[in-house]
C-alpha cells in the first residue's frame, strides 16, 4: 500500500536558520506529492507539489523536489521566520490503486525562535 | 468563497452524551472528507462522500460514529455516546471531483472536542 514517512519533530530552529525536513513515500504507482501546513488553531492547507519527477514545487519560500530514484519529497527553506512556525505534513495521491484520496504522513511541528 | 465552514469550534461534553459536528463545505465541491487529529494517531480519515454519497467509512473506528450528508452544502458527524478517547480535532475538507491525482483537499478550521 502507500504510506508516508516524515521526521519525527518538533524541529527547532532559530530565526533565519536554514530547515529541512525530510519526507519519504512508498507507492505502488507513480504518485503527485504535497506539502500541506497547518497553523496554530487552523485546518491543513496546501503549501506546495509536484506531480512528476524531478519537479519542484515551490511557494512562500519553501521548496520540495520530487525524487523517484529516492522516492523522497523534502522540504526546504533557506531562512525560517517566527511566522513559520507550524506543523507541516507529507502527502502522496497515487492514483493506481483506484482512488485519488491522499494519504498523509503524521506532521513534523516545527518551531522558530526569534 | 468563505472557505470550509465548521461548528462548533470548540465542543466539551460530559461522556455518554450525543455530539454533532457540522461542515459545510466549499459551494460546488463534489467530494467531503471527515479526519480526525490526535498527538497519539495522527491525521486519519474516518469517511468520505462524492455527491452526498459515502464511499468509504473503512476509519470510521466504532458504532457510535456516524456520519451523513444530506445535501451538497451541509454534512454531520455524530458521536453517540461519547467516550473520552474520543476526545480530538475533527477536521472536515472538501475537494473538486477528483479527476487526477494533483487535485488538493480544502481544510475547514476544526473542531476541538473534549469528553470529560
Amino acid at each position: 500500500g502507500n504510506s508516508v514517512t516524515q521526521m519525527e519533530g518538533p524541529v527547532t530552529l532559530s530565526e533565519e536558520a536554514f530547515l529541512t525536513i525530510n519526507c519519504t513515500y512508498t507507492a505502488t504507482g507513480y504518485p503527485s506529492l504535497f506539502w500541506y501546513v497547518q497553523y496554530p488553531g487552523e485546518g491543513l492547507q496546501l503549501l506546495l507539489k509536484a506531480t512528476k519527477a524531478d519537479d519542484k514545487g515551490s511557494n512562500k519560500g519553501f521548496e520540495a523536489t520530487y525524487r523517484k530514484e529516492t522516492t523522497s519529497f523534502h522540504l526546504e527553506k533557506g531562512s525560517v521566520q517566527v511566522s513559520d512556525s507550524a506543523v507541516y505534513f507529507c502527502a502522496l495521491s497515487d492514483p493506481s490503486g483506484g482512488s485519488y484520496i491522499p494519504t498523509f504522513g503524521r506532521g513534523t511541528s516545527l518551531i522558530v525562535h526569534p | 468563497d468563505a472557505g470550509v465552514i465548521q461548528s462548533p469550534r470548540h465542543e466539551v461534553t460530559e461522556m455518554g452524551q450525543e455530539v454533532t459536528l457540522r461542515c459545510k463545505p466549499i459551494s460546488g465541491h463534489d467530494y467531503l472528507f471527515w479526519y480526525r487529529q490526535t498527538m497519539m494517531r495522527g491525521l486519519e480519515l474516518l469517511i468520505y462522500f462524492n455527491n452526498n454519497v459515502p464511499i468509504d467509512d473503512s476509519g470510521m473506528p466504532e458504532d457510535r460514529f456516524s456520519a451523513k450528508m444530506p445535501n451538497a452544502s451541509f454534512s454531520t458527524l455524530k458521536i453517540q455516546p461519547s467516550e473520552p478517547r474520543d476526545s480530538a480535532v475533527y477536521f472536515c475538507a472538501s475537494s473538486f471531483l477528483i479527476i487526477d491525482s494533483t487535485d488538493t483537499q480544502y481544510f475547514g478550521p476544526g473542531t476541538r472536542l473534549t469528553v470529560l
